[in-house]
C-alpha cells in the first residue's frame, strides 16, 4: 500500500537559519502530494500541494518540490522564524479522495 | 464558529467506559472522517463517510464505531475504553469538487482522549 516517511524530529533551528524536513513516499500510479501544518492546539492546515511531478508547491516562504525520480517531496524555507514553531506532516493523496500521512515533523525555532 | 467542531476538547475516561466524541461541521461536505494521531505515527483513518448512508472502516477501525447522524454530524464511540486508545482524535470534512485528490480537507482542533 502507499505510504509515507518523513525524518524524525524534532528538528531544532536558531531564527533565520534554513529548514529542511526530508519527505519521501511510496506509491503506485501519480498521487498528489501535500504539506500540512499543526500549530500548538490546532487542527491541521494545508500548507502546500503538488499535483504533477517537477511541480512546486509554496506558500509563506515554504517551498517543497514533487520528485518522482527520487519519490521526494522535501520542505524548504530559507529563513524560518519562531512562529514557525509547529509540527509538519508529509501527506500523498492516490485516487479515492483519501490522505496518507507521514508521521510528522516537530520543528522548534529559538530566537 | 470554527467550520468543524469537535466536542469534548479534552476528556478523561476510565478503562470500559463507553465514550463518544461528536463532530459536527458547516462546510456542506459530504465526506467525514476520523483520524487518530499518536506521536511519532502520523494520523491514521479509523472511520470515514462518504455521504449519510455510507460507512466505512479505515485503517485502525477495530474498537470503534461510528454513527453518521445527518450530512453536518459524524460521531465516533470507544464502546469500552482501554488505555492504548490515549491520543488525540480528529475529524475532518472534504469536498472532492475542490480539485483533484484531496484538495479541500478541512481539520477539527482535535479531541485529547485519556484512558485510565
Amino acid at each position: 500500500g502507499d505510504s509515507v516517511t518523513q525524518m524524525e524530529g524534532p528538528v531544532t533551528l536558531s531564527e533565520e537559519a534554513f529548514l529542511t524536513i526530508n519527505c519521501t513516499y511510496t506509491a503506485t500510479g501519480y498521487p498528489s502530494l501535500f504539506w500540512y501544518v499543526q500549530y500548538p492546539g490546532e487542527g491541521l492546515q494545508l500548507l502546500l500541494k503538488a499535483t504533477k511531478a517537477d511541480d512546486k508547491g509554496s506558500n509563506k516562504g515554504f517551498e517543497a518540490t514533487y520528485r518522482k525520480e527520487t519519490t521526494s517531496f522535501h520542505l524548504e524555507k530559507g529563513s524560518v522564524q519562531v512562529s514557525d514553531s509547529a509540527v509538519y506532516f508529509c501527506a500523498l493523496n492516490n485516487a479515492g479522495n483519501m490522505l496518507t500521512f507521514g508521521g510528522g515533523t516537530r520543528l522548534m525555532v529559538k530566537p | 464558529d470554527a467550520d468543524v467542531t469537535q466536542t469534548p476538547r479534552n476528556r478523561i475516561t476510565k478503562t470500559g467506559k463507553r465514550i463518544m466524541l461528536e463532530c459536527s461541521q458547516t462546510k456542506g461536505h459530504d465526506r467525514m472522517y476520523w483520524y487518530r494521531q499518536d506521536p511519532g505515527l502520523g494520523l491514521r483513518l479509523i472511520y470515514y463517510s462518504f455521504d449519510v448512508k455510507d460507512i466505512n472502516k479505515g485503517e485502525i477501525s477495530d474498537g470503534y464505531s461510528v454513527s453518521r447522524q445527518a450530512q453536518a454530524k459524524f460521531s465516533l464511540s470507544l464502546e469500552s475504553a482501554i488505555p492504548n486508545q490515549t491520543a488525540l482524535y480528529f475529524c475532518a470534512t472534504s469536498d472532492p469538487t475542490a480539485g483533484a485528490w484531496g484538495y479541500g480537507y478541512t481539520f477539527g482542533s482535535g479531541t485529547r482522549l485519556t484512558v485510565v
